[in-house]
């Protein structure tokens, strides 16, 4: 068990720019999350993937973003056009069958910085 | 929209001290979650609770979660300098998106 990992951990873009994020959960965990972290704040949920459906979508997540998790293994976060108000910490999380879903295990982030 | 507040914002103590700290909601959460973040990384699970009453321990950490199942607090006897990170709630409302966090509770454990 190496965790969830997720790359990159820092990514610098200019205002505009694509960018995107990988999440590689605990193997065999079939639901995959993610949420959004600014400072002085606790994370904010994004989106959830149970295998390869993504199941539900935040409000926060507007049309800029998309999620995908093609094989039911690891998952990327695109951000079109990106805005300065985007900057945050991104975190995925991974829950596995059989334990409760709350029971989420978080990787370490990637750092996002819109200049 | 489910809401929890964490209380206190900031704590700092000298080691060797005890400590609680408060997560408060007016909904009811089938399960919650505490977890320890330091600068820089995610969130790491400590425990989840999902009985009304529920009492955990893990070393010097103790939880718990309301009867009510609409609050919790987690107690630290003895603290040490490690213990120092920010200390987030998370509850489960039994609906798909995901765990709703609180701020956290900022400590700092000085020597």
């Amino acid at each position: 068990d190496t965790g969830v990992s997720q790359n990159p951990r820092h990514k610098i873009t200019k205002r505009g720019q694509n960018v995107t994020f990988r999440c590689d959960p605990i193997s065999e965990h079939n639901r995959l999350y993610w949420y959004r972290q600014t400072l002085g704040q606790g994370p904010e949920f994004l989106t959830y993937f149970q295998n390869e459906a993504q199941l539900e979508k935040s409000r926060l997540l507007s049309d800029r973003f998309s999620a995908e998790r093609p094989k039911g293994s690891f998952s990327t976060l695109e951000i079109q056009r990106t805005e300065q108000g985007d900057s945050a910490m991104y975190l995925c999380a991974s829950s596995a069958p059989g334990r409760p879903r709350s029971e989420q295990y978080f990787g370490p982030g990637t750092r996002l910085t819109v200049t | 929209t489910q809401l929890l507040e964490q209380s206190p914002q900031f704590l700092s103590i000298q080691e060797g001290e005890n400590l609680t700290v408060y997560c408060n909601s007016s909904s009811v959460f089938s399960s919650l979650q505490w977890y320890r973040q330091e600068p820089g990384e995610g969130p790491v699970l400590l425990v989840t609770v999902v009985t009304g009453g529920e009492v955990k321990k893990l070393k010097r950490l103790t939880f718990q979660f309301g009867d009510a199942r609409k609050d919790s607090s987690l107690h630290i006897t003895a603290a040490q300098t490690g213990d120092t990170g920010l200390y987030l709630c998370a509850g489960d409302g039994g609906g798909a998106d995901g765990l709703t966090f609180g701020k956290g509770t900022h400590l700092i454990i000085q020597p």
